[in-house]
């Protein structure tokens, strides 16, 4: 079974650029997370997705942070405009229930932004 | 806000020694989740703990979960140097699915 796709791997732009990043999650699975992860720190949630539905993007800074989630199956989040501070590693992940079950993580985007 | 904090931070241990982290919530917590992120790499699954008191072992590490189900602890007895990398705890904010992870611990083992 193939785990949660990530791309790009790497990216390093000028601040003020826009970037954006993909995910395809676990076959089958419904839920799918974003999360930011600062060095020397722990995953953020920044949305989750039941499906198409974003369930929870409370921590998703609107004014530059957008992601959708067409057809409930790939994700995109993208910056516009990128700020120094976003500089860090983007991860997504997907789950297979609404609870707290096991979330299987992607290999994450780096970013930096310069 | 409900938190999660770990400690130690960092962790350097011979070879063979046993290593432990500890995991602390500002609330009581229906389940804890542990996973393990190999430098580089991203967050893998370990294992969850549902039950007050539950202890569970994978091979070398034993996994504990507090009574009042608000700290838990990853011990590891007599590390490799496979064992490197950082150990976080997660447990879900209020009875929702949100993970909140800790800052995790992270491993150094030589040789």
């Amino acid at each position: 079974e193939a785990g949660v796709v990530q791309s790009p791997r790497y990216k390093i732009i000028e601040k003020k650029q826009p970037v954006a990043f993909w995910c395809n999650p676990i076959s089958g699975h419904n839920t799918l997370y974003w999360y930011r992860q600062n060095l020397g720190q722990g995953p953020e949630l920044l949305i989750r997705y039941e499906n198409e539905e974003a369930v929870d993007d409370s921590q998703l800074p609107k004014d530059r942070f957008s992601a959708e989630r067409l057809k409930g199956v790939d994700s995109t989040l993208k910056i516009q405009p990128a700020e120094l501070g976003d500089s860090a590693v983007y991860l997504c992940a997907s789950s297979s229930h609404k609870t707290q079950e096991t979330q299987y993580f992607g290999p994450g985007t780096r970013l930096l932004v310069l | 806000g409900q938190q999660v904090m770990q400690i130690p931070q960092y962790q350097h241990v011979q070879e063979g020694e046993d290593f432990t982290t500890y995991c602390n919530s500002s609330t009581t917590l229906s389940n804890i989740q542990w996973y393990k992120q190999r430098p580089g790499g991203h967050p893998v699954f370990l294992i969850q703990l549902v039950k007050s008191g539950e202890v569970k072992k994978q091979k070398r590490l034993t996994f504990q979960f507090g009574e009042a189900k608000k700290n838990s602890s990853l011990h590891i007895t007599a590390t490799q140097t496979t064992d490197v990398g950082t150990y976080f705890c997660a447990g879900p904010m209020d009875s929702s699915y949100k993970l909140i992870f800790g800052s995790g611990t992270r491993l150094l083992v030589r040789p």
